[in-house]
């Protein structure tokens, strides 16, 4: 199985400035038919994930853009370019190359 | 407005078995996969299987930890995704949410909450 490996665990981030997640894959998460299949998620406490990034670094409709997503092979970034209130929760990282389909552990964003 | 809303979720003891639902309204069902996805009590985001659409054989996949007792299905007749679950074990307890697409995991339902215990 694909392990999907998120640093750090715990991010302390000030409001107004930048924040970053990692997320590296134990293998390469470049497709045959050329795409990456790599997502991000933010889920807030008592909500459902939702998709923020997906392949590697198209924001979803509604995000702000202040999230930006970029990498390639096995290692990911997720940036936020000025932190705000409404960022906190957990981040998570999937990859949908290689079947079982994985997700990183989470990184939980506080203020 | 797209939208998955999962039902099924009970309290049951280890062994017996429960199927949950997953109703997709706003799209055409039949253009997407299915996906469950669980979120056990203060932990992570787990796959536990996928459905491809129908034009694709409907075909499925599981994670190992649910290989051989949990089965999903789908009737394009009611837009509606099934996760049968059987033998469950009392780490099958979680939020299980039913998501959109192959790899998309772009709408995803408020999640039906799974207790196995006795």
């Amino acid at each position: 199985d694909v392990v999907m490996t998120q640093s750090p665990l715990s991010l302390p981030v000030t409001l107004g400035q930048p924040a970053s997640i990692s997320c590296r894959s134990s293998q390469s998460l470049l497709y045959s038919d050329g795409n990456t299949y790599f997502n991000w998620f933010h889920q807030r406490p008592g909500q459902s994930p939702r998709r923020l990034i997906y392949k590697v670094s198209n924001r979803d409709s509604g995000v702000p853009d202040r999230f930006s997503g970029s990498g390639s092979g096995t290692d990911f970034t997720l940036r936020i370019s000025r932190v705000e209130a409404e960022d906190v929760g957990v981040y998570y990282c999937m990859q949908a190359t290689h079947w079982p389909l994985t997700f990183g552990g989470g990184t939980k964003v506080e203020i | 407005e797209v939208q998955l809303v999962e039902s099924g979720g009970d309290l049951v003891q280890p062994g017996r078995s429960l199927r949950l639902s997953c109703s997709a309204s706003g799209y055409t069902f039949d253009d997407y996969a299915v996906n469950w996805v669980r979120q056990a009590p203060g932990k992570g985001l787990e796959w536990v299987g996928f459905i491809r659409r129908k034009a694709y054989g409907g075909t499925t996949q599981y994670a190992a930890s649910v290989k051989g007792r949990f089965t999903i299905s789908r009737d394009e007749s009611k837009d509606i995704a099934y996760l049968q679950m059987n033998s469950l074990k009392t780490e099958d307890t979680a939020v299980y949410y039913c998501t959109r697409g192959l790899s998309a995991f772009d709408v995803w339902g408020q999640g039906t909450k799974v207790t196995v215990s006795s």
